[in-house]
């Protein structure tokens, strides 16, 4: 079945380094890709999107490009922040039958001044 | 409204107990979905609504969960005699309809925490 596959964390880095959070997914067909944040003790807010192979999802300063040849879907920023220290997952939907997200297990950031 | 409402934020229950939380979607929405947060990190996706309409309701546990969508009322999930491993942050997200090729990311609720005790 469907299946994202995330880097484990938790990822340490200190402010203004750069960021890479892994993300690879098996899926039938051709999903939709997102990256979600999770601030400690809120919800899920959607971070980026990418509907199709090649497009690159960016916002806030996180980028991320869908890769069919390499079914990815790899998280970066250029320079992070102590504010940018959160839960990250990466999801799948595929807008079929089942029209659900499927998530990774998420990746903690940590980020120290 | 332009967010997922969803309440109680917490709720205690007893074991055995019944518990019930609400979601009301954004208007307009077509879709909701419920999900449960457990061990800190995995989301576990339960059921999804279309409309009023059960869409997919693989990830429920049947015996004891149980959920509606009806018109002009918030969507709610219930957990009848609820045990220790229920406990767990429940989500509930609303997502516009999703035509061939255009796919929406969701609008997450912030969450019910549910501690059974």
């Amino acid at each position: 079945g469907d299946s994202v596959t995330q880097m484990e964390g938790p990822v340490t880095l200190s402010e203004e380094a750069f960021l890479t959070i892994n993300c690879t997914y098996t899926a039938t067909g051709y999903p939709s890709l997102f990256w979600y944040v999770q601030y400690p003790g809120e919800g899920l807010q959607l971070l980026l999107k990418a509907t199709k192979a090649d497009d690159k999802g960016s916002n806030k300063g996180f980028e991320a490009t869908y890769r069919k040849e390499t079914t990815s879907f790899h998280l970066e920023k250029g320079s992070v922040q102590v504010s940018d220290s959160a839960v990250y997952f990466c999801a799948l939907r595929w807008g079929g039958a089942t029209n659900k997200l499927i998530f990774g297990t998420g990746t903690l950031l940590a980020v120290q001044p | 409204g332009e967010e997922v409402a969803q309440t109680p934020k917490h709720l205690v229950r007893g074991e055995g107990q019944k518990a019930k939380l609400y979601c009301a979607p954004i208007k307009g929405h077509s879709y909701v979905f419920w999900y449960q947060q457990v061990l800190k990190n995995e989301f576990k996706f339960l059921i999804s609504f279309q409309n009023e309409n059960v869409f997919d309701e693989t990830g429920m546990p049947k015996e004891r969960f149980s959920a509606k969508c009806l018109p002009n009322s918030p969507c709610s999930l219930e957990i009848q005699a609820t045990k220790l491993e229920d406990s767990a942050v429940y989500f509930c997200a609303s997502s516009q309809y999703t035509g061939q090729g255009r796919n929406y990311g969701y609008t997450f609720g912030s969450g019910t925490r549910l501690t059974v005790v």
